[in-house]
């Protein structure tokens, strides 16, 4: 069954930092895909980055990069440089090739990024 | 229109009530879906469109959720005799295309409070 697992309530980040957001996931599909999206307060789900299960290389959107590691089943968010405005929730989803568009998300992590 | 837009934004009703959500999807887009979030969690699954075609359902939704996409265009989530349990935001969302990595584009979603 498909399983997202964020073990990270909420973290805290100095601007200009780097900051990893944790993400494993369990799933016996050898093809899905992992994603990332940013909730503000004011409650938009925007999306961030995507990688493949068959991706050879890490993903990477400007300052988003994907730490994906197929073996042990993980695809954290690496955000570079963090910016005041980056303090929100990041959820953290999944979607089986065989899961019929239906896409799992983990409980999230709210990021709080101090001046 | 480059965006998808959901009305009501906020709705509070009372306990056995009835009450109709609407999406508007990006327009180009085939595919549309339905979350249900509740506060500390991540959005959770609840049904998808192919066209007018409804292909999936969770099994949280129980018969006093219906959903409809007439003619493929803009959607409505109808819930009967709410419960305060039905307390949530409801995300939609679209997207255009076939494949795993498909980006869903997220409405800012519709608050229900039931009293």
């Amino acid at each position: 069954a498909q399983k997202i697992t964020q073990t990270q309530p909420g973290m805290f980040v100095q601007e200009k930092e780097a900051v990893t957001l944790d993400c494993t996931y369990d799933t016996s599909d050898p093809s899905y895909g992992l994603f990332w999206y940013k909730q503000p307060s004011s409650g938009e789900m925007i999306f961030l980055i995507y990688q493949g299960s068959y991706d050879q290389q890490n993903a990477t959107e400007g300052r988003y990069s994907l730490n994906f590691q197929k073996a042990r089943k993980s695809a954290n968010l690496v955000i570079s440089a963090s910016q005041l405005g980056d303090s929100a929730m990041y959820f953290c989803a999944m979607r089986e090739d065989t899961g019929g568009f239906k896409t799992i998300f983990g409980a999230g992590t709210r990021l709080f990024v101090k001046a | 229109d480059t965006g998808v837009s959901q009305d009501p934004r906020h709705k509070i009703t009372k306990r056995g009530q009835n009450v109709t959500f609407r999406c508007d999807p990006i327009s180009e887009h085939n595919r549309l879906y339905w979350y249900r979030q509740t506060l500390g969690q991540g959005p959770e699954f609840l049904t998808y469109f192919q066209n007018e075609a409804q292909l999936e359902k969770s099994r949280l939704l129980s018969d006093r959720f219906s959903a409809e996409r007439p003619k493929g265009s803009f959607s409505t989530l109808e819930i009967q005799r709410t419960e305060q349990g039905d307390s949530a935001m409801y995300l939609c969302a679209s997207s255009l295309g076939t494949g795993l990595g498909n980006e869903q584009f997220f409405g800012p979603g519709t608050r229900l409070t039931v009293l």
